[in-house]
């Protein structure tokens, strides 16, 4: 395996500014999922794809965030019109059907919103 | 509401000072709880699964206890290498698919 990978890895923008982040599983691994995580605080889900369609969102997913798998294999993370409430690392994870949901985690994005 | 609590919120060790992290958990049919260790500015590490009350896992230093409300993370003997920040999370009945609750981790520092 050579892991999740996930970039940026860091990415400061002002308020109000669109920003993408970019995910790449583990090739093989048909499940992805995307997490918040803020300082001191445990990972939040956000959402989570099987291939390329999208079975679950969280009710934390406003509709500033929108998340894609065209292909199943990479996905992307967008959020419209950042706010400082935003600033955050958002992990994304991924594994195979048979594994259950532990998932590999990627580095993660570090956001911050200025 | 599904809730995971873990405590005490920072732990410090001396090298080969054996302790126990606490995890408790309130769910609605408990589908799995996971341990993992995370690393600053990294992502979480997966450790353990642990399905049923009675089970347990071990991987080195660590050992993964389970019982019908908490599950512990036992550390014997640990090394500064072991320094991280612990993370719980559970998978419950009221999640219709995959979602993982997280708590919010224990710090432990273990100095030589």
């Amino acid at each position: 395996d050579t892991g999740v990978s996930q970039n940026p890895r860091h990415k400061i923008t002002k308020r109000g500014q669109n920003v993408t982040f970019r995910c790449d599983p583990i090739s093989e691994h048909n499940r992805l999922y995307w997490y918040r995580q803020t300082l001191g605080q445990g990972p939040e889900f956000l959402t989570y794809f099987q291939n390329e369609a999208q079975l679950e969102k969280s009710r934390l997913l406003s509709d500033r965030f929108s998340a894609e798998r065209p292909k199943g294999s990479f996905s992307t993370l967008e959020i419209q019109r950042t706010e400082q409430g935003d600033s955050a690392m958002y992990l994304c994870a991924s594994s195979r059907r048979d594994r259950g949901p532990q998932g590999f985690f990627g580095p993660g994005t570090r956001l911050t919103v200025l | 509401e599904d809730q995971v609590t873990q405590s005490p919120e920072a732990l410090r060790l001396q090298e080969g000072e054996s302790s126990s992290l606490n995890c408790s958990y309130t769910v609605s049919g408990l589908r799995g709880l996971f341990w993992y260790r995370q690393d600053p500015g990294k992502g979480p590490e997966f450790l353990f699964t642990l399905y049923s009350a009675g089970e347990e896992k071990e991987k080195e230093r660590l050992k993964a206890t389970l019982t019908k409300k908490e599950s512990f993370l036992h550390i014997t003997a640990p090394k500064p290498e072991d320094s991280a920040t612990y993370l719980c999370a559970v998978r419950s009945a009221n999640q219709a698919g995959t979602a993982l609750i997280f708590g919010k981790g224990t710090t432990l520092s273990v100095s030589s």
